[in-house]
């Protein structure tokens, strides 16, 4: 079993839904969360990042984290076509080189 | 553009062969890490170097090497190759190497094809 798991999808949903990606994770050392997104055949760029539990939002994004359940979950309200990507989940424990690990990448389709 | 900086986009090459991967990190990060990306695996953490030192290091096979120049520019060097070493493989970068650092920022990747 990997340590962290996100559904591969593809998720097609119709411009102006309201999107939630998920995922789920093992290690309960995991305090640092991250969402990143990575569009075809370019390097991952960060989208949010939380400490511990909670929430946090910027703009249409707004990233959840429920550390008791071991489950993180990135909304995007209005979705635009431009959201066409892989949203990737990434965590961290207090290590000292700051080594993230990744849950396997959600595909998400914006349908104008 | 992030102002990580990979080079070359592109590589294709033969079994048995070796190749090596360059990266250039954005202006002022000190920590390099190097991630390889398959369809099977998703993004797999390799190695990790601090201002030219090794600080942690990954799932990273013994044919993998990797080291970062006092430029702080590092390169990954991968001998013996295998078809299964077909990837894409990401350098990234952050300021201090640490959790503090909110993330990293990745480079655009280079795509290897073993044939």
């Amino acid at each position: 079993q990997k340590e962290v798991e996100q559904d591969p999808g593809p998720l097609s949903v119709p411009e102006g839904a309201i999107v939630s990606l998920n995922c789920t994770y093992s290690n309960s050392a995991f305090q640092y969360f991250m969402w990143y997104r990575q569009y075809s055949r370019k390097g991952p760029e960060l989208l949010m990042y939380t400490y511990s539990s909670g929430n946090k939002e910027d703009g249409r994004f707004t990233a959840q984290v429920d550390k008791s359940s071991k489950y993180i979950s990135l909304f995007i309200r209005d979705s635009q076509p431009s959201d066409s990507a892989t949203y990737l989940c990434a965590m961290s424990d207090n290590n000292a080189g700051n080594m993230l690990t990744f849950g396997g990448g959600t595909r998400l389709m914006v349908k104008p | 553009d992030s102002g990580v900086t990979q080079t070359p986009k592109h590589l294709i090459t033969a079994t048995g062969q070796r190749v090596t991967l360059r990266c250039s990190p954005r202006s002022g990060d000190l920590s390099v890490y190097w991630y390889q990306q398959s369809l099977d695996q998703g993004l797999q953490f390799l190695i990790q170097y601090y201002n030219g030192e090794e600080r942690a290091k990954g799932n990273i096979l013994e044919r993998f090497s990797a080291q970062q120049f006092p430029d702080l520019h590092s390169e990954l060097n991968l001998s013996s190759l295998e078809l299964g070493d077909s990837a894409l493989y990401f350098c990234a970068s952050s300021p201090r190497g640490k959790v503090g650092d909110y993330g990293y920022t990745f480079g655009s990747g280079t795509r290897l094809t073993v044939v």
